[in-house]
């Protein structure tokens, strides 16, 4: 199963636009790349999914380059009640392959 | 459209005792997953069930396991608990096993162990 790599923690304002790379090196052709949002104390909150190019929903946008090695979860003007843990997942298609793995995530704290 | 609700929320128990936990996932959802979410080894997959059928499993011991029912509610049990069973277990529902469906998740039931 693909591993993924993300920045333990990132700082932003309110209004700033946080961008937020996951390094996915390994990902095989059929994976799909899930991002989830985590506050304290709650379960994780799906934020985001795709495969290629770029997917955009209301709360979220998701880059993914060509070659699938990493992707950005881009969240627009961001706000004090976005501060959660982000997690980006490697999703196998192949439901007996089906095991999510979620890392550490990447805490983001922002500020007033 | 209810949630996924898991029961019951906060669990004391002693080490070498056994606890059962339950999940009921959301109308329609046929695939239930559980986790383990720790300060030090975040979270981790404990086993998938869809359909009655455990799909998939997770690095655990055997003390860990689990069952689906007919009405896709689903129970996980964590026998002889050791102090480092201390977590937050979360289950998830989806519509399929299919990747390509978002997982809900649950409140959790946050068991401690002394």
């Amino acid at each position: 199963l693909a591993k993924t790599t993300q920045p333990i923690s990132m700082d932003s304002y309110e209004g700033q636009e946080v961008n937020i790379t996951c390094s996915h090196n390994n990902i095989a052709t059929n994976d799909y790349i899930t991002w989830y949002q985590q506050f304290p104390s709650q379960g994780p909150r799906f934020i985001i999914q795709g495969y290629k190019t770029k997917v955009t929903n209301e709360v979220a946008s998701l880059f993914i380059p060509a070659d699938r090695k990493s992707s950005t979860l881009s969240l627009p003007r961001v706000s004090l009640s976005d501060t959660a843990v982000y997690y980006c997942l490697v999703d196998p298609m192949d439901t007996g392959r089906r095991a999510l793995t979620f890392g550490s995530g990447t805490r983001l704290q922002v500020q007033p | 459209k209810a949630g996924v609700t898991q029961t019951p929320r906060y669990l004391i128990k002693t080490r070498g005792q056994q606890v059962t936990l339950s999940c009921s996932p959301i109308s329609g959802h046929r695939s239930v997953s559980w986790y383990q979410q720790t300060p030090g080894q975040g979270l981790q997959f404990l086993f998938e069930y869809f359909s009655e059928t455990q799909r998939n499993k997770g690095n655990f011991p055997g003390r860990f396991s689990g069952r689906q029912f007919s009405n896709s509610r689903s129970e996980m049990n964590v026998s002889t608990l050791e102090l480092g069973d201390s977590a937050l277990y979360l289950c998830a529902s989806s519509f399929t096993a299919a990747s390509s469906y978002e997982q809900y998740f649950g409140p959790g039931t946050r068991l401690t162990v002394t």
